[in-house]
């Protein structure tokens, strides 16, 4: 069965640094999704991704994250300057359509110190 | 404002057992869809099931069941013969309008207990 891989699984940094997660979402889909979920609370929506361009954002995707499509398999965040409150999962998600249910990765647990 | 609530924080039932979990929510959108998702302590995100608000039939996928109440904006989860495996946060979520968003609650922790 298809699914939504994500790399790397567990990722530590120090604060100010630059990290990427990266994601494979299901080969069919169109749309795709980060989402965060800091230990306790509620999953939160930071950006959608289709035709090549973002299709929404909320407020938290601020100048500091950005995403790409580098090929036609990898979805990527970039975090660029990474603060302590950054620490989070962080799910990537897709789906065939814009109606459809989404399907999460494994999520990359990342932790920033 | 867009919303979904959920007002267990936990539950607890016995294996075998059948047990409900809650969600309203809020929208003016007539066009939405409900999902309800599964977390279990490997915090993988799985989809139990989904709804959509033009249906009036209640989604059925084998033991889960959705008790889905349009005008009073309620969107229950049945789970009939609780097993072991269903201990998880559950997850009641929503795509509003033509927003791709899902709009999450706060999640139930359910245990069954053996």
């Amino acid at each position: 069965e298809p699914e939504v891989t994500q790399t790397p699984s567990h990722q530590v940094t120090q604060m100010g640094q630059e990290v990427i997660l990266r994601c494979v979402p299901i080969s069919n889909h169109l749309y795709f999704y980060w989402y965060r979920q800091i230990l306790g609370q509620k999953v939160e929506f930071l950006v959608s991704f289709y035709n090549n361009e973002i299709s929404e954002k909320s407020e938290i995707f601020d100048d500091q994250f950005s995403v790409e499509r580098p090929d036609g398999s990898n979805f990527t965040l970039k975090i660029r300057s990474t603060k302590l409150e950054d620490s989070a999962m962080y799910f990537c998600a897709s789906s065939g359509d814009s109606r459809g249910e989404q399907y999460f990765g494994p999520g990359t647990r990342l932790t920033v110190t | 404002a867009q919303t979904v609530t959920q007002s267990q924080p936990e539950m607890s039932v016995q294996e075998a057992e059948t047990v409900t979990l809650s969600c309203t929510y809020d929208t003016s959108e007539s066009n939405y869809y409900l999902f309800w998702y599964k977390q279990p302590p490997s915090r993988q995100m799985i989809l139990v099931i989904r709804q959509e608000a033009y249906k009036q039939q209640n989604a059925t996928e084998n033991r889960f069941s959705v008790n889905f109440q349009k005008a009073a904006k309620s969107f229950s989860l049945k789970i009939s013969d609780s097993q072991l495996g269903d201990t998880a946060m559950y997850f009641c979520a929503a795509r509003m309008g033509s927003n791709y968003q899902l709009i999450w609650g706060a999640g139930t922790k359910l245990i069954i207990k053996p």
